[in-house]
């Protein structure tokens, strides 16, 4: 049963141009959490997902980032016309249903995209 | 002020201590998780705590809900222990959240 997958690993992007995270929960699970750890910062919520619904948002900065679920293939996050300061490492998480007690989360490895 | 604190920020220690990192954490929760971050590696989640203490190999996790605090030990550390270590509270709306990681090394 492999874990999390997160995919590319490394990501380099000039400023301006897109980046498309994604992350393939494990298998069973219908609940992704993503997060961002900038440079010498701890990690940061930034969006809860189920299948095909956002559940909350609330940590999603308003411009340019988006987060989607769909019913088949992986949870994508998306960052259009990247800056500099979107450079970080972004992880996700996955759990097999909304987060009660004894239902752990799964991390990935997370994708470092540096933006040039 | 964050919701999690954790100390301390930095632990250097010789091979074969005790360490222990700690976690206080403001806000109601449902679970405590322990995470393991290498330098340029991804997550690992060591624990997740609701009560009591929990073991695995060398590493021991308690968890005070009246207190609001938490310890991770290891006991009997080695080189390779040497990570981030993160303290992160599930709160309420299921959201996580984290403490800023303590840096451990470990000499040989």
């Amino acid at each position: 049963n492999a874990g999390v997958m997160q995919n590319p690993r490394h990501l380099v992007r000039r400023r301006g141009q897109e980046a498309r995270l994604r992350c393939s929960p494990m298998k069973g699970h219908s609940h992704v959490y993503w997060y961002r750890q900038l440079p010498e910062e701890g990690l940061k919520f930034m969006v809860y997902l189920q299948k095909e619904n956002i559940i909350d948002e609330s940590g999603m900065p308003k411009e340019r980032f988006s987060a989607e679920f769909p019913k088949e293939g992986p949870s994508i996050l998306r960052i259009q016309q990247v800056v500099r300061g979107d450079s970080a490492a972004y992880f996700c998480a996955s759990s097999p249903r909304g987060l009660r007690p004894n239902t752990e989360a799964f991390f990935g490895q997370g994708t470092r995209l540096t933006v040039v | 002020k964050n919701e999690v604190e954790q100390s301390p920020q930095n632990l250097t220690a010789q091979e074969g201590e005790f360490i222990t990192i700690n976690c206080s954490y403001s806000v109601g929760i449902s679970a405590l998780h322990w995470l393991q971050q290498h330098p340029g590696g991804g997550i690992v989640s060591l624990f997740m705590l609701s009560s009591g203490k929990k073991k695995h190999g060398r590493l021991i996790a308690t968890i005070n809900i009246q207190e609001k605090h938490s310890s991770l030990h290891i006991t009997a550390s080695h080189p390779r222990d040497s990570a981030v270590y993160i303290c992160a509270v599930r709160g309420p709306g299921n959201q996580f959240y984290f403490g800023t990681g303590t840096s451990l090394t470990v000499i040989p």
